[in-house]
């Protein structure tokens, strides 16, 4: 099993729609939860992090975290073509510990 | 600011060759962290590099080895190289102890024919 699941996807929602995305993992020693956003052909860019179990809110983009269940989740708002992209989820144990990270999604957002 | 920048940007190379590529982090930034892409699959984690030592290391063969210089610039090669090389080369860099706010560069994709 590996340490980070994350549904490859496709993805396709028509414009305005609110998208779920998703990840869990197997170890319980993480403790910081991220999300990156990657255009084909470019680098990760960070979208927000989250520490420890709880819900963070950045304009259009929600991170909800459950560390109970081990289960994390990125709630994008009225999406937009723009959202078209894949998006990552990592994860650490610390902010001296590597990233992990998931598989990636890709979204498609349809006009 | 210019945020991460790596060179090249592409890169093709014959099986048993070897190669450099170069990152320079972000102002402000002495972490620098290298990660492999494969098609379709999320970034691995290969080495970290803090006060030009490597302070840690994923699971790769020795094969792969870095530098980091006083300016914090680094550099990634690879020795010997496999088809299954063939990747995109992530370099993220951040401020020590915030791996969590991490900036990546665009990458340099090696192709290994």
């Amino acid at each position: 099993q590996k340490e980070v699941e994350q549904d490859p996807g496709p993805l396709s929602v028509p414009e305005g729609a609110i998208v779920s995305l998703n990840c869990t993992y197997s170890n319980s020693a993480f403790q910081y939860f991220m999300w990156y956003r990657q255009y084909s052909r470019k680098g990760p860019e960070l979208l927000m992090y989250t520490y420890s179990s709880g819900n963070k809110e950045d304009g259009r983009f929600t991170a909800q975290v459950d560390k109970s269940s081990k289960y994390i989740s990125l709630f994008i708002r009225d999406s937009q073509p723009s959202d078209s992209a894949t998006y990552l989820c990592a994860m650490t144990r610390s902010g001296n510990t590597p990233l992990v990270f998931g598989k990636g999604t890709r979204l498609s957002v349809i006009a | 600011d210019a945020g991460v920048t790596q060179s090249p940007t592409h890169l093709i190379k014959t099986r048993g060759q070897q190669v450099t590529l170069r990152c320079s982090p972000k102002s402000g930034h002495d972490t620098v962290s290298w990660y492999q892409q494969a098609l379709g699959q999320g970034p691995q984690f290969i080495f970290q590099y803090y006060e030009e030592e490597e302070r840690q290391r994923g699971n790769f063969p020795d094969r792969f080895s870095g530098h980091q210089f006083p300016n914090y610039s680094s550099e990634l090669n690879v020795n010997a190289l496999l088809l299954g090389d063939s990747a995109l080369y992530l370099c993220a860099s951040s401020m020590t102890g915030r791996n969590t706010e991490a900036f990546f560069g665009q990458g340099t994709r090696l192709t290994v024919v």
